[in-house]
């Protein structure tokens, strides 16, 4: 069973570009949702995350936006940089376990 | 910033044999992980756990497997009897409390013969 579904599976985007990715669930008994970063080779890195309590979270030129009714969430990157060039996953969390999403490959072209 | 160390980073072993791949949580965390990854694919989830036993496995997590923590710093995962199909990037990650926080190792990338 899959408990987050993500898209695209692919993006590209030019220097300076937003990077959009989103997620949708359907278990409500979720409560942290959090956005992987992953380099080729490397583990999964925590990037950004958010409870349902709120709507928006903000860090740095990441941002993840949040709908709780529609149970939806995605991952904006500002200003997109070469060194963001990675897979991202978003994940689902709720007592004692974490499922990922399938993951989007990010190439940000110079 | 504290890590969470698995060893070795590459283990290659014939198809039947018994591999153990290592993890050392952060020192303060409670609440340990396995996932694996198939070249490619996303990261599964295969069993946390918490209090020394097992707190939840998914379906992948079969009797081939077991976990255990040996003694207060080491946190194991067994495969009895390796599968071609075992073949993946195996990820242990820890945190402190059970919901969020989860800080994963590098990853062990085991390659069945």
């Amino acid at each position: 069973q899959q408990q987050v579904k993500q898209s695209p599976q692919s993006l590209i985007v030019q220097k300076g570009g937003i990077s959009i990715i989103n997620c949708a669930y359907e278990n409500t008994a979720f409560d942290y949702f959090p956005w992987y970063q992953q380099f080729p080779g490397k583990g999964p890195a925590l990037l950004i995350a958010i409870r349902p309590d709120v709507s928006e979270k903000k860090e740095g030129r990441f941002t993840i936006s949040f709908n709780k009714s529609a149970k939806q969430f995605s991952l904006h990157i500002m200003d997109s940089q070469p060194g963001d060039s990675a897979t991202y996953f978003c994940a689902v969390s709720g007592a004692n376990n974490l499922f990922f999403g399938t993951g989007t490959r990010l190439t940000v072209i110079p | 910033e504290p890590e969470v160390t698995q060893t070795p980073s590459h283990q290659v072993t014939q198809m039947g044999q018994e591999v153990i791949l290592r993890c050392v949580p952060i020192s303060n965390h409670l609440y340990f992980y396995w996932y694996r990854q198939i070249l490619g694919q996303k990261v599964e989830f295969l069993v946390s756990f918490y209090n020394n036993e097992i707190s939840e496995k998914s379906e992948i997590f079969d009797d081939q497997f077991s976990v255990e923590r040996p003694d207060g710093s080491n946190f194991t995962l067994k495969i009895r009897s390796t599968k071609l199909e075992d073949s993946a990037m195996y990820f242990c990650a820890s945190n402190r409390e059970g919901n969020y926080g989860y800080t994963f190792g590098s990853g062990t990338r085991l390659t069945v013969v």
